[in-house]
């Protein structure tokens, strides 16, 4: 069955380092994968997009990879800070004009 | 350009009973889909509209429905509540189903 995987336990960092979530999925061949932001209570925010003839994509503090062959992306924040808390959720497209989302991966960034 | 605004933010039903969500989307996005999010499940796609016209649906029962409107404005409905209804329900909106997905703030549901 298709799936989507990231890491369910939170990940504890201290601020100024860099956090790295990781996604997995099987049974997929995504044109593109897609990394949101969720803060408590409230609705996803888009993040970046890759697509999958693309290594890797920067936007400002944030880098994502995309490698096909391992079916995996890693989605970076440099030099992290307290503001950078939330979860972080990967999502694919499934070809259906809907998005699949993973669990999610909380980040907290302590000062 | 005003957000995706969702009606009401907050809400309570007991079992059995129904509900309707509303959903405006951003100033000419004709794309609507609606999500379903709970702790145990996450980010599940319920359907999408556009053009008033449901192009994609998931794997939910039929209580679950929906509707857009001519403005683009879509509403969904929950019929016979159950316990398991309770979630943070998410609209979303682009232009014409592009990638990036715009989201609103959610309606939280809860059914007691």
């Amino acid at each position: 069955s298709q799936k989507i995987e990231q890491n369910s336990e939170a990940l504890n960092i201290q601020e100024g380092k860099t956090a790295t979530l990781t996604c997995n999925y099987t049974n997929y061949s995504p044109a593109y994968l897609q990394w949101y932001r969720q803060d408590p209570g409230r609705g996803p925010v888009f993040l970046l997009l890759i697509r999958e003839n693309e290594k890797e994509k920067r936007k400002e503090r944030l880098k994502v990879t995309f490698d096909t062959t391992l079916k995996q992306s890693l989605f970076h924040i440099t030099a992290s800070q307290p503001a950078d808390s939330a979860t972080y959720l990967c999502a694919l497209d499934t070809g259906r004009r809907a998005l699949t989302f993973g669990s999610g991966t909380r980040l907290q960034v302590q000062p | 350009k005003a957000g995706v605004t969702q009606t009401p933010r907050y809400l309570i039903k007991t079992r059995g009973q129904q509900v309707t969500l509303s959903c405006s989307p951003i100033s000419g996005h004709r794309s609507v889909s609606w999500y379903q999010q709970t702790p145990g499940q996450g980010l599940q796609f319920l359907f999408e509209y556009f053009s008033e016209t449901q192009r994609n649906k998931g794997n939910f029962p039929g209580r679950f429905s929906g509707r857009q409107f001519s403005n683009s404005r879509s509403e969904m409905n929950v019929s016979t509540l159950e316990l398991g209804d309770s979630a943070l329900y998410l609209c979303a909106s682009s232009l014409e189903y592009q990638e990036t997905q715009y989201f609103g703030p959610g309606t939280r549901l809860l059914v007691l």
